[in-house]
């Protein structure tokens, strides 16, 4: 079955500086990828959205990379912020579902 | 849109009781997903439907959990009898049928069984 592993639990990170979280997989090719924002008592929301066919995608902030020769995706926040500290997960695409890696808290520290 | 809704937001009961969860998905949605977090298994799909038919169970852990869909606008996930290690937060999520839309969750239900 399909393995996810995000680099860390916690990533710590200075205000203003670039945060890099990791999505690493194994046993699967998925047709896309998704990342998740998970803040403490909430449901995970939607924040990006990668195929296979395409090497990165931004939005905002936010930037997305995706090299399915290396089965890896990172996920970059721009200018970080207080407001950006959460659990982010990456998703791997299914025929019609979704699976979760753990997830990576981070923490951005005024 | 209210989104997707869930009930109860909290649950504790003892072991050995029956447990129903419930979700009201995003009207228009067809697809609806349930899954389990934990500390240690992180965000874990039981099971999924499409236009209120099961597609996969596969990720249901034993015959004591269930989970209907009536209709549209309704799903049940029940635990019967419950145990303490099925304490985990429940959520619930909707989303069109069409391959790569993102999926809404619900706030969760978060269960203790003690």
């Amino acid at each position: 079955s399909q393995k996810i592993e995000q680099n860390s639990e916690a990533l710590n990170i200075q205000e203003g500086k670039t945060a890099t979280l990791t999505c690493n997989y194994t046993n699967y090719s998925p047709a896309y990828l998704q990342w998740y924002r998970q803040d403490p008592g909430r449901g995970p929301v939607f924040l990006l959205l990668i195929r296979e066919n395409e090497k990165e995608k931004r939005k905002e902030r936010l930037k997305v990379t995706f090299d399915t020769t290396l089965k890896q995706s990172l996920f970059h926040i721009t200018a970080s912020q207080p407001a950006d500290s959460a659990t982010y997960l990456c998703a791997l695409g299914g025929a019609n579902n979704l699976f979760f890696g753990t997830g990576t808290r981070l923490t951005v520290i005024p | 849109d209210a989104g997707v809704i869930q009930s109860p937001r909290h649950e504790v009961t003892e072991m050995g009781q029956e447990v129903t969860l419930r979700c009201k998905p995003i009207s228009g949605h067809n697809s609806l997903f349930w899954y389990r977090q934990t500390m240690m298994r992180g965000l874990e799909l039981l099971i999924y439907f499409n236009n209120n038919v099961p597609i996969d169970d596969s990720g249901m852990p034993e015959d004591r959990f269930s989970a209907k869909m009536p209709n549209a606008s309704f799903s049940t996930l029940k635990i019967q009898p419950s145990e303490p290690r099925d304490s985990a937060v429940y959520f619930c999520a909707s989303k069109k049928v069409a391959a790569n839309n993102e999926q809404f969750f619900g706030p969760g239900t978060r269960l203790t069984v003690l």
